[in-house]
């Protein structure tokens, strides 16, 4: 049971364009939402996260939104910079964090 | 820096020869976990220790163990690693305030080979 769902397993951006990361879950019961952000040979390391009663959250090039009544939240990232290649996972946070499979961020230079 | 870290990042072991992997933290954080994560999957919870408190997560097997002898350190004791077990292990810790755990942060992982 895929309580959160990152069906693009990768997506690939020139830089400088804005890269658009989507999640979808089902467990109505997650009150918090959170991106990580994943290197090769390193753990995730916190991006930005947003409460269920917020629809956006800001952070420099960081925007997430979330639309509760689609159960579906995005990460935007503008511009997109080469260092931004990474892996990224969503997470929905009730008892304890479920994470995504992540989405594979390719950024052309 | 304060920071989390696990040790050795790539550990090799025999199937059914008994391993250890550790992590410890600077954060001086009260919640420590330990996921599983094989190849293009989510992060799978095995367990976590609220102070000395162990949670066990439902689905983890019994093969799997943990220790948790102070704040800084914590120990995942797999008794006899089986092929399927292979993955890269992932600690993680976050303050827990009231009812809420704060955001987690985690170590570079462990890639468990098992041969």
């Amino acid at each position: 049971d895929q309580q959160v769902k990152q069906n693009s397993p990768s997506l690939s951006v020139q830089e400088g364009r804005i890269s658009i990361l989507n999640c979808d879950y089902t467990n109505s019961m997650f009150d918090y939402f959170l991106w990580y952000k994943k290197y090769p040979a390193e753990g995730p390391t916190f991006l930005i996260s947003i409460s269920s009663i917020k629809d956006k959250n800001e952070d420099g090039r960081f925007t997430v939104f979330l639309n509760k009544s689609a159960k579906h939240l995005s990460l935007h990232i503008v511009p997109s910079q080469p260092g931004d290649s990474a892996v990224y996972f969503c997470a929905g946070s009730a008892r304890q964090l479920t994470f995504g499979s992540g989405t594979q961020l390719t950024v052309l230079p | 820096d304060a920071m989390v870290i696990q040790n050795p990042r790539y550990q090799v072991t025999q199937f059914g020869k008994p391993v250890t992997l550790s992590c410890s933290q600077t954060l001086n954080h009260n919640v420590m976990y330990w996921y599983q994560q094989k190849s293009s999957q989510a992060p799978k919870l095995l367990f976590h220790y609220y102070d000395k408190d162990f949670n066990n997560e439902a689905d983890t097997p019994d093969n799997f163990q943990s220790r948790r002898p102070n704040t800084s350190f914590c120990f995942l004791d797999i008794r006899s690693p089986g092929l399927g077990d292979a993955a890269m292990y992932l600690c993680a810790t976050s303050r827990k305030v009231g009812t809420r755990t704060d955001t987690q942060y985690f170590g570079p992982g462990t890639r468990l080979t098992v041969l």
